[in-house]
């Protein structure tokens, strides 16, 4: 079983609807990354959170600890949002525990 | 511009091969990083360097090593390549905040390595 878990692996929604893409995780974390892949590969940090909720335009992304499960949101969603959307979470400490578990990505498709 | 960039975007070469891949980030960041991206696009961190220490994924052969002339720069050594090699191979770099010693990470726009 992967420390990490995405949910679901593939999305399909029409344009304007709202997207909810789920991350699992079993291990203690010091910190939570979404991370957006362009269809042409190019990979951006859109969230780092450890606590709570963060917002930036249309995206917002939450975080449970005490659950281990992170969620993020699109709102009025765009066919320029479709992309690979990557979970992936640190473990405290230093060294190679601190190093980042990827999930296996969400493929999201926004149709026009 | 200001970004992480990597140098060469393809690079297509024979097993057996040594092989090098650039990464330099003009972010004045203190740590950079080397993920490699398998065929079933999933990511997995090689390495983790800043000026003081060098983390090694202890899955990574010891074909690879990353080589660090400054700050700025953490270079990719891949010797003797193999097939299992073909990967997109992304840097990454983050700053060092005060008070905070880990922070977001900055992607360069990945390198797709093909060995045949």
């Amino acid at each position: 079983k992967n420390e990490v878990e995405q949910s679901p692996q593939n999305l399909t929604a029409q344009e304007g609807e709202f997207i909810t893409i789920n991350c699992s995780y079993s291990v203690g974390i010091s910190a939570l990354h979404w991370l957006q892949q362009h269809p042409g590969g190019g990979i951006v940090s859109l969230f780092m959170l450890s606590s709570g909720k963060k917002k930036h335009g249309r995206l917002i992304a939450t975080i449970n600890i005490q659950e281990k499960h992170s969620s993020l949101h699109i709102t009025a969603s765009h066919p320029r949002d479709s992309a690979v959307y990557i979970c992936a979470v640190r473990a405290p400490g230093g060294g190679s525990q601190g190093n980042l578990i990827f999930g296996k990505g969400t493929k999201l498709s926004v149709k026009p | 511009d200001t970004a992480v960039s990597q140098t060469p975007k393809y690079l297509v070469t024979q097993m057996g091969n040594d092989k090098s891949i650039k990464c330099e980030q003009n972010l004045g960041h203190d740590t950079m990083y080397w993920y490699k991206q398998d065929s079933k696009k999933f990511l997995k961190i090689m390495f983790s360097y800043n000026n003081k220490e060098l983390i090694i994924n202890e899955t990574v052969p010891n074909r690879f090593s990353p080589k660090s002339p400054d700050k700025a720069h953490l270079n990719l050594h891949i010797n003797s390549l193999e097939l299992g090699d073909s990967a997109v191979y992304f840097c990454a770099s983050s700053p060092r905040v005060k008070g905070r010693s880990y922070n977001e990470q900055f992607f360069g726009p990945g390198t797709r390595l093909t060995v045949l």
